[in-house]
């Protein structure tokens, strides 16, 4: 059974301090996404990496891909209040399924 | 436009009562999923459609769940004999075949069983 693991579970941190967020697994995904998620609303697709070693930035957010294809990293610089949420990496198994791993949830303090 | 939604919002029912869950999504997207998401954890994966054809059901889906997505548009789950375990966010998310890798997400319906 594929699973994603994701650490730390929860992190609360004052406004402009920097972060990363990881996450793991023992198997190889052809693709890995990362969401954020805000209570009572769907999750929200940031960004999408399918090659190992490959790094995304999206403004102060920056996603990595191991080499191996088996984790990912998402770290964040700054981080501001609107960041508050909940992180989900994803995972596709298969040809159609998606392996979701347990969140991260973050507390930004002003 | 404006994306995925799902009716209800909310539901509560009472243990043994059926529910049925639809969702609509975004124009012209031919895959649909449906996930189902407890307080706390990630979203777990139910079942995938291709257009109207239903491709893939996790072992999570028993016999109590059905769903289905006649004319490959409006997609519905359907849990008979509600239980107290299915409390929870069920999710659905569309998306186009060439780029698969991107889910869109609808709001959820939260499913409460008394």
């Amino acid at each position: 059974t594929q699973l994603l693991e994701q650490s730390p579970q929860f992190l609360s941190i004052q406004e402009g301090e920097n972060l990363t967020v990881y996450c793991n697994s023992s198997s190889v995904f052809s693709s890995l996404q990362w969401y954020r998620q805000e209570p009572g609303e769907g999750p929200v697709l940031l960004v999408t990496v399918v090659t190992g070693g490959e790094v995304k930035k999206l403004k102060r957010l920056t996603f990595q891909f191991g080499d191996a294809r088996k984790d990912s990293s998402l770290h964040i610089t700054a981080a501001q209040t609107g960041d508050t949420g909940l992180y989900l990496c994803a995972g596709r198994s298969g040809t159609y399924k998606y392996i979701f791993g347990t969140g991260t949830r973050l507390k930004v303090l002003a | 436009d404006t994306g995925v939604s799902q009716d209800p919002r909310h539901k509560i029912t009472k243990r043994g009562q059926n529910v049925t869950f639809r969702c609509d999504p975004i124009s012209e997207h031919n895959r649909l999923y449906w996930y189902r998401q407890t307080l706390g954890q990630g979203p777990e994966f139910l079942t995938y459609f291709q257009n109207e054809a239903q491709l893939e059901k996790s072992r999570l889906l028993s016999d109590r769940f059905s769903a289905e997505r006649p004319k490959g548009s409006f997609s519905t789950l359907e849990i008979q004999r509600t239980e107290q375990g299915d409390s929870a966010m069920y999710l659905c998310a569309s998306s186009l075949f060439r780029h698969h890798n991107e889910q869109f997400f609808g709001p959820g319906t939260r499913l409460t069983v008394l």
